[in-house]
């Protein structure tokens, strides 16, 4: 599977939207971006993912460029819950492979 | 439940103990994750068990380690002779089925080994 670069950490002012950047420049046709986040203690949380359509739901929006090499996750409104290590992960079956990640921090 | 189950929440064993962790997937979750999460670390990835196919045990990191699902749901990680190094959160994910759909994890394990 395909290895992400991510920066390691960011902030947030609560209510402005978060920017997370990833960039797969290896990804493969067949593999898919995923994006979770982990909030302290607790188990990583889906956010959504998508192959080479912006994708939104509840959460999130998914943009991917269209050479697929790098893509964006937005919180359109940050809020404090949303402080966690959020995750870019390509992968095209089963084995999900995390790197670090990146820690924002959304602050008052 | 309506999700990933994992027992116990939390273990203290002796070193050179054995210990088994459970895991109850979401019911008609075809994949099953084992990972584990060193403090301060990112998430390892350990096995990864779909239907009744062979599992990819390429994470496991020594032959101490070993995990079987039952029934295509319950899952159970071993870990024989444990060593200080053990000590870690030990999550569990399941998903409809491989890839392309997304993984629930469940809250972990935080494993002790004194």
């Amino acid at each position: 599977d395909a290895k992400t670069t991510q920066p390691p950490s960011m902030d947030c002012a609560e209510g402005r939207a978060a920017n997370l950047p990833c960039n797969h420049s290896t990804i493969s046709g067949n593999e898919y971006v995923y994006w979770y986040r982990q909030i302290h203690s607790q188990g990583p949380q889906y956010i959504i993912h998508g192959l080479k359509n912006n994708e939104t739901n509840e959460m999130a929006s998914l943009i991917i460029t269209e050479d697929r090499k790098s893509s964006t996750l937005i919180l359109p409104h940050a809020t404090l819950r949303d402080t966690a290590v959020y995750y870019c992960i390509v992968c095209s079956w089963g084995k999900f492979q995390f790197g670090a990640g990146t820690q924002v921090v959304v602050t008052p | 439940g309506a999700g990933v189950s994992q027992s116990p929440s939390n273990k203290v064993t002796e070193k050179g103990k054995d210990v088994e962790l459970r895991c109850d997937p979401i019911s008609g979750h075809t994949a099953l994750y084992w990972y584990r999460q060193s403090l301060g670390q990112g998430l390892e990835f350990l096995i990864y068990f779909q239907g009744n196919s062979a599992p990819d045990k390429s994470g496991l990191p020594s032959d101490r380690f070993s995990a079987e699902r039952t029934g295509g749901s319950v899952s159970t990680l071993t870990i024989q002779r444990t060593q200080q190094e053990d000590s870690a959160v030990y999550l569990c994910a399941s998903s409809l089925t491989t890839g392309r759909t997304e993984a629930f994890f469940g809250q972990g394990t935080r494993l002790t080994v004194v």
